[in-house]
């Protein structure tokens, strides 16, 4: 499976835009980016995927660049719920559904 | 929608017994489930996938005959961790996906809340 490379961690201020960034500069054309999160003591939750193009949701925007090299999730309002790990993920749609999670980014939200 | 439940949330046992946990799938029929594992400061690590009615695929390194997953039916999978050791105390953590073939890419894993394991 193709890799991601995410921060460690960031820090973000309540009620301000965040943008967690990925880098999978060896992604395939078959792969979907997928991001998922883990708030403390809990299992993961989706949060929103794509493929080519920018994608919105009710949680967070997708931004995938032009080449694909590199995906940044949004979050346009932090609100201290917001406290998880996130990960970036690579899903070959010809393959399996298994998904591989890295080591993700901590966000802090700072009230 | 897309809820997955999993039962108990926590369970602490002497080392030598086997722990069942059970994972199930509330508003929808789970054509695939997963377990992780997950210890403290670290990432989730897939022990394995089961599809309904057929014996499940283990990751590399899970040794399939202590950690016996059972997946009757369309809505329950079962892990048993049988002999448990003090090594396997972890935070064990199904997830459940319905495949829709016409809409493979759409196709998202749904979490449960988790099972810490704690094993004396």
């Amino acid at each position: 499976d193709a890799k991601t490379t995410q921060p460690n961690s960031m820090e973000s201020n309540e009620e301000e835009p965040v943008h967690l960034p990925c880098n999978h500069s060896t992604i395939s054309g078959t792969d979907y980016i997928h991001w998922y999160r883990q708030l403390p003591s809990q299992g993961p939750e989706y949060v929103i995927h794509g493929l080519t193009s920018n994608v919105n949701n009710r949680m967070a925007s997708l931004a995938i660049a032009e080449d694909r090299k590199s995906s940044t999730l949004i979050l346009h309002r932090a609100t201290l719920r917001d406290a998880a790990v996130y990960y970036c993920i690579l899903r070959d749609i010809r393959g399996n559904e298994k998904l591989t999670f890295g080591t993700g980014t901590r966000l802090t939200i700072i009230p | 929608g897309a809820v997955v439940s999993q039962h108990p949330s926590w369970v602490i046992c002497k080392s030598g017994t086997s722990v069942k946990i059970e994972c199930r799938s509330l508003d929808f029929q789970a054509t695939t489930m997963f377990w992780y594992r997950q210890f403290p400061k670290q990432s989730l690590m897939l022990m394995a996938t089961s599809n309904e009615g057929s014996k499940a695929t283990y990751e590399q390194g899970v040794e399939k005959d202590k950690f016996l997953i059972n997946h009757a039916s369309l809505t329950l999978s079962t892990l048993t961790v049988t002999s448990a050791h003090p090594e396997d105390s972890s935070f064990y953590i199904c997830s459940a996906s319905f495949a829709k073939q016409a809409l493979r890419e759409q196709e998202t894993q749904y979490f449960g809340p988790g099972t810490r394991l704690l094993v004396l």
